[in-house]
């Protein structure tokens, strides 16, 4: 099973600043890499699929990067809404797995 | 607009059994792959199993295996999750998600959009 490490837990952040992300799988995982948002009460919403396209609706301040072992999640410049906990996902193996989540949350 | 809606959550004892039904609508659901993803109280994303769009193939994580069974009726537009001998460990949010590229089996194993999740509690 492949293990997918998130860091930092916590992220403590001002709107308007920049957030970077990060998911480290424990084999290579190649470009498979999903990340997800969640808000508190609400399923998640899928951003970014094959480490570095923004899903359907998804604004442009968020991009994804990486292939292999280290991807990365930046938020360009945050807005009050995208304060959630973040999730990375791979499908390179079964069985899928995500990582244990980001909060970032506001300073 | 495609939407998801899950049912069949509830308490159950130790033991019991419980199956959880999502029906689809705004999409054509036998051309998409389907799966459902549960999250512990306060915990993060567990994947738990996925179905390809005709209902040939199907994949579960380890700890249900031989426990749960993924199923769907496309006629109905409707995924299933049958949940037997479930554990305390088994209690969570189960949300179901469709993938999002066309396909008769397996397809990205990405998963969107999700539904908006039941709650299966699994205690005495």
């Amino acid at each position: 099973e492949i293990v997918l490490t998130q860091s930092p837990a916590t992220l403590s952040l001002s709107p308007g600043e920049r957030g970077t992300l990060s998911c480290r799988a424990s084999q290579s995982v190649s470009s498979y890499l999903a990340w997800y948002q969640q808000k508190p009460g609400q399923a998640p919403r899928l951003l970014i699929y094959d480490a570095s396209n923004r899903a359907t609706g998804i604004p442009a301040r968020f991009s994804g990067s990486g292939s292999g072992t280290d991807f990365t999640l930046t938020i360009s410049s945050l807005e009050p809404e995208d304060f959630a906990v973040y999730y990375c996902q791979q499908r390179a193996t079964w069985p899928l797995t995500f990582g244990g989540g980001t909060k970032v949350e506001i300073k | 607009e495609m939407q998801l809606l899950e049912s069949g959550g509830g308490l159950v004892q130790p033991g019991g059994s419980l199956r959880l039904s999502c029906s689809a609508s705004g999409f054509t659901s036998s051309s998409f792959a389907m799966g459902w993803v549960r999250q512990a109280p306060g915990k993060g994303l567990q994947w738990v199993s996925s179905i390809g769009g005709n209902g040939a193939t199907t994949f579960y994580t380890d700890s249900v295996k031989g426990r749960f069974t993924i199923s769907r009726d496309n006629s109905k537009n409707t995924l299933y999750l049958h949940m037997n001998s479930l554990r305390a460990e088994d209690t969570a949010i189960y949300y179901c998600a469709k993938d999002p590229v066309p396909a008769a089996s397996i397809g990205s194993n990405w998963f969107d959009p999700w539904g908006q999740g039941t709650l299966v509690t699994v205690s005495s």
